[in-house]
Order: structure tokens, then sequence, then C-alpha cells
């Protein structure tokens, strides 16, 4: 599986947009980006997936690079409750299902 | 409340004990997985579930590890003679795939083993 790479901390003021970039230079064609996020205490929340076009929901917008070498998830207005362990995951496509997770970017969103 | 349920939340122990845990996934979910998240770091893959078929156990899973998920519904993970080392968060997910892509996680059992 892919190994990805992301920056350790970040901090975001409230109701800004928060961007967390992710490497992932060795994915294959196969492998999704998929991010994960754990708020204090609670076991991870899924946010978004996507293989090569941007994707967009409710909770956040992905941004994948036309070499699929890197991705940035946007949070678009950050608040207090977005404070959490950002996680980014590259996931072959049909594989078991089984996530390998790093330790994720800290965000921290301040008032 | 219809999302992943764990129980017990907390447990202490002591050393060499033995400790269960429970699992009820989300109704027809078909995959169960559990992981363990030692402080500071990402969840670790322990195993996983196609109903009631376990297919992958981790290296990490060694033999004082067993989990079972007898009927393809609830699961439990069972640690013969635990150890400090042991001491985690034990996180249980499910899913329907290939249907869904995205795993829905439990809020954990704390284990504490003194």
């Amino acid at each position: 599986d892919a190994k990805t790479t992301q920056p350790t901390s970040m901090d975001c003021a409230e109701g800004r947009a928060a961007n967390l970039p992710c490497n992932h230079s060795t994915i294959s064609g196969n492998e999704y980006v998929y991010w994960y996020r754990q708020i204090h205490s609670q076991g991870p929340q899924y946010i978004i997936h996507g293989l090569k076009n941007n994707e967009t929901n409710e909770m956040a917008s992905l941004i994948i690079t036309e070499d699929r070498k890197s991705s940035t998830l946007i949070l678009p207005h950050a608040t207090l409750r977005d404070t959490a362990v950002y996680y980014c995951i590259v996931r072959p496509r049909g594989n078991t299902g089984k996530l390998i997770f790093g330790q994720g970017t800290t965000l921290q969103v301040k008032p | 409340d219809t999302g992943v349920s764990q129980d017990p939340r907390h447990k202490i122990t002591k050393r060499g004990q033995n400790v269960t845990f429970r699992c009820d996934p989300i109704s027809e979910h078909n995959r169960l997985y559990w992981y363990r998240q030692t402080l500071g770091q990402g969840p670790e893959f322990l195993t996983y579930f196609q109903n009631e078929a376990q297919l992958e156990k981790s290296r990490l899973l060694s033999d004082r590890f067993s989990a079972e998920r007898p009927k393809g519904s609830f699961s439990t993970l069972e640690i013969q003679r635990t150890e400090q080392g042991d001491s985690a968060m034990y996180l249980c997910a499910s899913s329907l795939e290939p249907r869904y892509n995205e795993q829905f996680f439990g809020p954990g059992t704390r284990l504490t083993v003194l």
C-alpha cells in the first residue's frame, strides 16, 4: 500500500478555510485517497474519498492533483468542532477494506 | 442509536487476566473490523470479518488474541493472559461492501492492564 505523508499539526482560525495537505507520491492507478478524522476520545469518522477527480460533500472538498501524487482536504468554514486528528489514507480499489492509518495531522481550530 | 456500539467502554484488569470485548455493528453491515490504537498513534488494523468468516489477521494479532463473529452479527475480541503492552483503545468498525466504502467506527473500549 502506498505511504502518505502529512504535517504533524496545523492551526486554523474559526470561520476560515482549513487546507490539509497529504503527499502520496507512490500511489498507484487503482488506489483511492480517503480522509478520516478522529475527534478526541471518539472513533474515527469518514469524511470523503476520491480516485482522480475532485470530490465535494457536505463535510469537505477533496482536491487531487493531476498526477495524483498529492491531495488537499478543504474544510470551507472551520469551526471549533472541527478540531481533530485528520488521517489521509491510500486504499486499493476492491481490497480487503482494512485502513492503514499514519499519524495524521492534528488540526487546532482557534477562536 | 443505530451506530456501532462497543462494550465495555472501559476495562481495567490485572496482568495475566483474560478480557473479552464485544462489538455490535450497524445492522446488516457485512464487514466488521477490529483496530487497536495506542496513545499518540493512529489506529492499527488487527482483523476483519466478512459475515462470519474471519478473512484476514494482522501479525499484531498474537496467539493470545482471538476474535469471533459467530452468526455474522456481533463480534467478540478476547485477550488471554493480558500484558501491560496490551493497554490500548480497541476500536471496532463496520461497513457494507462493496456497496459503500466508508467504515463506521464505534467509540472504542479502553483497556488498562495494571
